[in-house]
């Protein structure tokens, strides 16, 4: 079965400065997708960034970044010029063969002015 | 182009009853699926419906339910509710065409309370 393990429940950054979210997961398939969703206060699931596990080029979006390493089944994101309004619960989430998305635990990020 | 909505976003019921949550996709997304979102379990799939059928179910009890009407709308069903199952409901939609995983957009999600 697959598994998505995010080891930091929380994470502090200072606004403007980046900070890295980590996540990793396990899979037997060799075809899939990884998201991670941001939650903020008001619940609503918001996509941040996708990435298909068959392209080597991380997927970027703004200030958004992954970094995808498929061998060491690792899937970090990367906040840049972290802004007020970043602040929220990240969810990293595997999706496979069916439609269906797998979650891992979240990261709750405060952003410090 | 409106996003997914859900009704009702708050409903406060006891145990025993049953109750049903309504889910609109995004206009063409044939897909809909739910999850349910508890600080105990996390975020846990409990099915998808692709035209009118349930594709993909994951491990509830048979009293969570659902279906999908043709114009792709879902609602879920919950019946002989317990406390346990006070949660937020969050259903996604996506096209659904692809029979594979899709990006699935979320809607606000219905919180319930069950007392």
């Amino acid at each position: 079965a697959q598994t998505v393990t995010q080891s930091q429940p929380e994470m502090s950054v200072q606004e403007a400065e980046t900070v890295t979210l980590s996540c990793t997961y396990d899979t037997s398939e060799s075809d899939y997708y990884l998201f991670w969703y941001k939650q903020p206060p008001s619940r609503q699931m918001i996509l941040v960034i996708r990435q298909e596990a068959y392209k080597q080029q991380n997927a970027t979006e703004n200030r958004f970044s992954v970094n995808f390493q498929k061998a060491a089944k690792s899937f970090s994101l990367k906040i840049s010029d972290s802004q007020l309004g970043d602040a929220a619960m990240y969810f990293c989430a595997y999706g496979g063969a069916t439609n269906k998305l797998i979650f891992g635990t979240g990261t709750l990020l405060a952003v410090q002015p | 182009k409106a996003g997914v909505t859900q009704t009702p976003r708050y409903l406060i019921k006891t145990r025993g009853q049953q109750v049903t949550l309504s889910c609109s996709p995004i206009s063409g997304h044939r897909s809909v699926s739910w999850y349910q979102q508890t600080p105990g379990q996390g975020l846990q799939f409990l099915f998808e419906y692709f035209s009118e059928t349930q594709r993909n179910k994951g491990n509830f009890p048979g009293r969570f339910s659902g279906r999908q009407f043709s114009n792709s709308r879902s609602e879920m069903n919950v019946s002989t509710l317990e406390l346990g199952d006070s949660a937020l409901y969050l259903c996604a939609s996506s096209f659904g065409t692809s029979g594979g995983m899709e990006t699935q957009y979320f809607g606000p999600g219905t919180r319930l309370l069950v007392l």
